[in-house]
């Protein structure tokens, strides 16, 4: 079945460091691929997202690029900032099939917190 | 727009009540998820609407009962709920299962008393 491991955290950053979290995937087909994220106490933004190979999400500095030869999806940011305090989710859609077991659902990784110090 | 709302933002029950969480979207969007999240845990999926028609249900617990009354809206009626059922509970939509991004809403935050 499809399964999406992340970096465990939580990773703790000052100010204006480079931020990278590491996502990889397993899946059949040509998924699409997601980050999202969740500030304290809210529901989960879609920060970025891409749908084939070599793409390259990006959003608010942030950016990720989708590379199947490593089947991996890793969030990076150049320059963070104290907002970027949060949880972040690596995601996976599923291809859906003619059996109807997969129907596009998307699976989550483990979350990863990150703390942004001043 | 991709906005998705839910309502309350927060709700405090007992066991023996009845309550129900209300989600709506105006994207016409066809597929509505209904998610249950756990503090420092991703989401897990609980139901899953097509074209109005209940298509998944992830082996939840019948004291959580779904409905889709039209396109835009999304409820999630409760009864009999347990202390373990205290959670962030998620409501997104998308294009139709397995087409297009999920969005989110932001959540009713559950405690069971």
């Amino acid at each position: 079945g499809n399964s999406v491991t992340q970096m465990e955290g939580p990773v703790t950053l000052s100010e204006e460091a480079f931020l990278t979290i590491n996502c990889t995937y397993t899946a059949t087909g040509y998924p699409s691929l997601f980050w999202y994220v969740q500030y304290p106490g809210e529901g989960l933004q879609l920060l970025l997202k891409a749908t084939k190979a070599d793409d390259k999400g990006s959003n608010k500095g942030f950016e990720a690029t989708y590379r199947k030869e490593t089947t991996s999806f890793h969030l990076e940011k150049g320059s963070v900032q104290v907002s970027d305090s949060a949880v972040y989710f690596c995601a996976l859609s599923g291809i859906p099939n003619a059996g109807g077991t997969s129907y596009g659902k998307l699976t989550f990784g483990q979350g990863t917190i990150l703390t942004v110090h001043p | 727009d991709t906005e998705v709302t839910q309502t309350p933002k927060h709700l405090v029950m007992g066991m023996t009540n009845k309550k129900s969480l209300k989600c709506e979207q105006h994207m016409g969007h066809r597929a509505m998820y209904w998610y249950k999240q756990k503090a420092k845990k991703p989401p897990e999926l609980m139901f899953v609407y097509s074209y109005e028609k209940l298509s998944i249900n992830e082996s939840v617990p019948s004291r959580f009962s779904p409905e889709c009354p039209n396109s835009s809206l999304l409820n999630l009626h409760l009864h009999a709920l347990q202390p373990e059922d205290s959670a962030l509970y998620l409501c997104a939509s998308s294009r139709g299962t397995g087409l297009g991004t999920q969005y989110f809403g932001p959540g009713t935050r559950l405690l069971v008393l």
